[in-house]
């Protein structure tokens, strides 16, 4: 099974400032015959079920602000906040969909400083 | 819209069984897998299974083998996903979620159910 390891598990940011996330997968999730990676990106606000902000690894879901973006390759993937905003404030998942079964990453919490 | 309506809360004892909802409107519910993810409170998300719609067709987490069911009832476009001889450490919320491509069952998921709380106490 691939195993997908975050970090940090927790990130303060002053508001304005860059946040960045980073996943890790215990092997490839880039399938070679489309040279996609096949990794998602999560927001999760208490009470809610999380909400799509990613997928193939660099793609924005419609409606996701331009100030989140996905890269990375591989085993390697970064999910970046280019200017945190109050409503940021969040825990964040990546998420394999390369086999059975699917993992998420154990997940960071957003805060601000 | 593509919706997902989860049955409500249940307090269950240990030993018992729990059978969870999960209702699919604005989309043809035979083209898509259906998944169940769980979180216990404070934890991260835990996969649970896939179940094909259309064929009837599962796929469990090996942790899960032997004490979860999922099925379908195509008539009213509902998957449910049951899980027995419950254990207070099965207290969370169940999610059922849907992968975004047709007859494709790993993708990325979109839309989530809005989550079913079971309590699990004696």
């Amino acid at each position: 099974d691939i195993v997908m390891t975050q970090s940090p598990d927790s990130l303060a940011v002053s508001l304005g400032e860059r946040a960045t996330i980073n996943c890790k997968s215990s092997q490839s999730v880039l399938y070679s015959s489309n040279n996609k990676n096949y990794l998602a990106w999560y927001q999760q606000k208490p009470g809610q079920p999380p909400k799509l902000l990613i997928y193939w690894a660099s793609t924005r879901e419609s409606g996701v602000p331009d100030r989140f973006s996905g890269s990375g390759s591989g085993t390697d993937f970064t999910l970046t906040i280019s200017t945190l905003q109050a409503e940021d404030v969040a825990v964040y998942y990546c998420q394999h969909y390369y086999t059975t079964p699917p993992a998420f990453g154990q997940g960071t919490k957003l805060e601000i400083k | 819209q593509v919706q997902l309506v989860q049955s409500g809360a249940e307090v269950k004892k240990p030993g018992a069984s729990v059978k969870v909802s999960c209702k699919a409107s604005g989309y043809t519910f035979t083209g898509y897998y259906m998944h169940w993810v769980r979180q216990a409170p404070g934890q991260g998300l835990e996969w649970m299974g896939w179940i094909n719609p259309n064929s009837g067709g599962t796929n469990y987490a090996q942790k899960f083998q032997g004490r979860v069911t999922m099925t379908r009832d195509t008539s009213i476009s509902t998957a449910y996903m049951e899980l027995s001889r419950l254990r207070s450490d099965d207290t969370a919320v169940y999610y059922c979620a849907r992968p975004q491509e047709w007859l494709v069952p790993l993708s990325w998921f979109d839309p989530w159910g809005q989550g079913t709380l079971v309590t699990v106490s004696s």
